[in-house]
């Protein structure tokens, strides 16, 4: 069985300081791994996506993220935050075994500070 | 392309009465996903189409919930009779993955909001 465990529910950065938003996984088999991003009232978009190639993984709006088998866990980075990145942010694994089937971490809200 | 499509937007009824949620899904995109959003439980998968016959429907609630995907571009999450504890976001999803059991990314719609008073 696959599950994701996103150690913090809220995290508050100024703005300019780095954003570090933690998720661990489990998966029996290599697992496809995703960052989605909830603004307010809107749906969610995808951020970034781990599908076995490089580890370290670019997306969208500066933000990278980094898979580490040996941690299991695929943390959300970037350097410098801005307001806009203030939303709640998703971190996604899917593997061969649950067929096409997303399971969800709980989610992280991050706010921004001026 | 406009992505995923779901409408009414938002939706406000009473209890009891019949609620029928619509998303049309990306162009060429072989996988529909109807997901709920609450704050007590997160996100839920309800039901799973792929080529338009419905994979997995282990999430739906209960019998009050339906789904249909008549053609590859449309769908629909009836849920009838309405009950308060409806009260949601729902979205809809859409991806390639021309196989059941294949990965890949899915892309969301903008979600319906949903209030049964």
């Amino acid at each position: 069985a696959q599950s994701v465990t996103q150690l913090d529910s809220h995290v508050s950065v100024s703005e300019g300081t780095p954003v570090l938003l933690r998720c661990n996984y489990s998966s029996s088999y290599s697992p496809s791994l995703f960052w989605y991003v909830q603004h307010p009232n809107k749906g969610l978009q995808l951020l970034l996506k781990y599908t076995s190639a490089a580890t370290l993984v670019k997306g969208i709006n500066g933000f990278e993220a980094e898979f580490k088998k040996s941690e299991t866990s695929f943390h959300l980075t970037k350097p410098s935050a801005h307001m806009s990145d203030a939303a709640e942010y998703f971190c996604v694994v899917s593997d061969h075994n649950a067929g096409n089937m997303l399971t969800f971490g709980g989610g992280t809200r991050l706010m921004v500070k001026p | 392309d406009a992505g995923v499509i779901q409408s009414p937007r938002h939706e406000v009824t009473e209890m009891g009465q019949e609620v029928t949620l619509r998303c049309k899904p990306i162009s060429g995109h072989n996988s529909l996903f109807w997901y709920r959003q609450t704050m007590m439980r997160g996100l839920e998968l309800l039901i799973y189409f792929n080529n338009n016959v419905p994979i997995d429907d282990s999430g739906m609630p209960e019998d009050r919930f339906s789904a249909k995907m008549p053609n590859a571009s449309f769908s629909t999450l009836k849920i009838q009779p309405s009950e308060p504890r409806d009260s949601a976001v729902y979205f809809c999803a859409s991806s390639l993955a021309r196989l059941a059991g294949a990965g890949d990314t899915q892309y969301f719609g903008p979600g319906t909001r949903l209030t049964v008073l």
